[in-house]
């Protein structure tokens, strides 16, 4: 079964900062990993799509990377902003057809 | 309009009651999945279903239930409510082709008292 780790589980920074959010992963055989966004109470928001044959995925202040053969994924944050604080979210879908989420990483802007 | 719309949004019953979670969408999505989400622990996986004849049972699927009434249209039920059935729910959609990945509705938070 696949099993997808995020760390660090929380994660506080002061605005203006550039950062990184990891995600790994145990099978590497996924067709795509899929970075999202939940803010509190709320629904997840699709940040960026990775297929198993491309390396990296770029959407504005946001890069994503993947590396399948060493089972790890990348979320770069350029010039973090208040409003970046939510949880992220990976999730890798296996050949199996199904997704596996991590458990998120909990970040904080400070203004 | 939302892509997937889940209803209710939040919904307090009581333990042994049976509750409907309703869910839709305008994607044309042939694959839908239903998620509970709660902390620490993540999302875990229920029930999900490929086309409408196809019903799969997920990580979690114990005191659940679905039906695809529709492309559209995928339900869950707790046929009979209990407290640690307290979460957040998500329905989830996607395609079949590999190039697609996850749209999720906004979720239903769901309280067992």
């Amino acid at each position: 079964k696949q099993e997808v780790t995020q760390i660090p589980a929380a994660l506080s920074v002061p605005e203006g900062e550039n950062l990184v959010l990891n995600c790994s992963f145990t099978d590497s055989a996924i067709y795509n990993l899929q970075w999202f966004r939940q803010d509190p109470g709320k629904g997840l928001t699709s940040l960026l799509l990775i297929q198993s044959s491309q390396r990296e995925q770029t959407s504005g202040r946001l890069n994503a990377s993947l590396d399948k053969s060493s089972g790890r994924s990348t979320l770069y944050i350029a010039a973090s902003q208040p409003g970046d604080s939510a949880t992220y979210l990976c999730a890798v879908k296996n050949t199996g057809n199904q997704f596996y989420f991590g458990t998120g990483t909990s970040l904080t802007v400070i203004p | 309009d939302a892509d997937v719309t889940q209803t209710p949004r939040n919904r307090i019953t009581k333990t042994g009651k049976r509750i409907m979670l309703e869910c839709s969408q305008t994607k044309g999505h042939d694959r839908m999945y239903w998620y509970r989400q709660d902390p620490g622990l993540g999302l875990r996986l229920i029930y999900y279903s490929f086309d409408v004849k196809d019903i799969n049972k997920g990580e979690i699927s114990d005191g659940y239930s679905v039906s695809r009434q529709a492309q559209a249209k995928f339900s869950l039920s707790l046929e009979s409510a209990i407290p640690n059935q307290t979460a957040l729910y998500f329905c989830a959609t996607s395609s079949e082709q590999s190039v697609y990945g996850y749209t999720f509705g906004s979720g239903t938070r769901l309280t067992v008292v």
